[in-house]
């Protein structure tokens, strides 16, 4: 069965300092793997995904995410955090196009000054 | 450009009556929309994948004459809550995939339901 984990459900960090959120899926097939932002009462806002390619890929915000086939792993990374950056943060998996995401729990995000 | 609108943003309602809310794809056309709903502090659940002009496929556990989801146009999905209850105040969020380039969801702001 598809799923994925955030192992974390809070991360702080200070501003300024280098971020990195863990994710493991389990999929059976070659994953596609996306991190969404979620806001406080919002809807989710994606920062990034990977299909196939270059195993680092880059996304919005100055954030970065690196595929990790042996590990069945996709941190998202950032290398200094601001305080906007606050926020609960999804790892997804799905099989590709048109079709469903299997969301992990989320890891919520704190910068403190 | 993606850009998905829900409407209404929030909705307080009595137990018993129904509720619907409407998600948009405002610049692009959507072959398919989901619909999640989202309890406090934990993930998004999928309840339902909408195709235009078809019946919606539900996910296991969901129930299909509670969760009313219609896909009329390639813009616009509704999901009705029927008969509301206490229970079914949440967090849901739609999204959508593009007629083109359908390897990514973009996803509306999110209704939040209250059931008083």
């Amino acid at each position: 069965a598809q799923s994925v984990t955030q192992p974390d459900i809070h991360i702080t960090v200070s501003e300024g300092a280098s971020l990195e959120l863990r994710c493991n899926y389990s999929y059976g097939a070659t994953p596609y793997l996306f991190w969404y932002v979620q806001s406080p009462g919002q809807g989710l806002q994606l920062l990034l995904k990977y299909f196939s390619g270059d195993t680092l890929v880059q996304g919005i915000k100055g954030f970065e995410a690196e595929f990790k086939r042996s590990q069945s792993s996709f941190n998202l990374r950032k290398p200094s955090v601001h305080w906007s950056d606050a926020a609960e943060y999804f790892c997804a998996v799905g099989p590709g196009y048109g079709n469903k995401l299997v969301f992990g729990a989320g890891t919520i995000l704190r910068v403190k000054s | 450009g993606a850009v998905v609108s829900q409407h209404p943003s929030w909705v307080i309602c009595k137990s018993g009556t129904s509720v619907k809310i409407e998600c948009r794809s405002l610049d692009f056309q959507a072959t398919t929309m989901f619909w999640y709903r989202q309890f406090p502090k934990q993930s998004l659940m999928l309840m339902a994948t909408s195709n235009e002009g078809s019946k919606a496929t539900y996910e296991q556990g969901v129930e299909k004459d509670k969760f009313l989801i219609n896909h009329a146009s390639l813009t616009l999905s509704t999901l009705t809550v029927t008969s509301a209850h206490p229970e079914d105040s949440s967090f849901y969020i739609c999204s959508a995939i593009a007629q083109e380039g359908a390897d990514t969801q973009y996803f509306g702001p999110g209704t939040r339901l209250t059931v008083l």
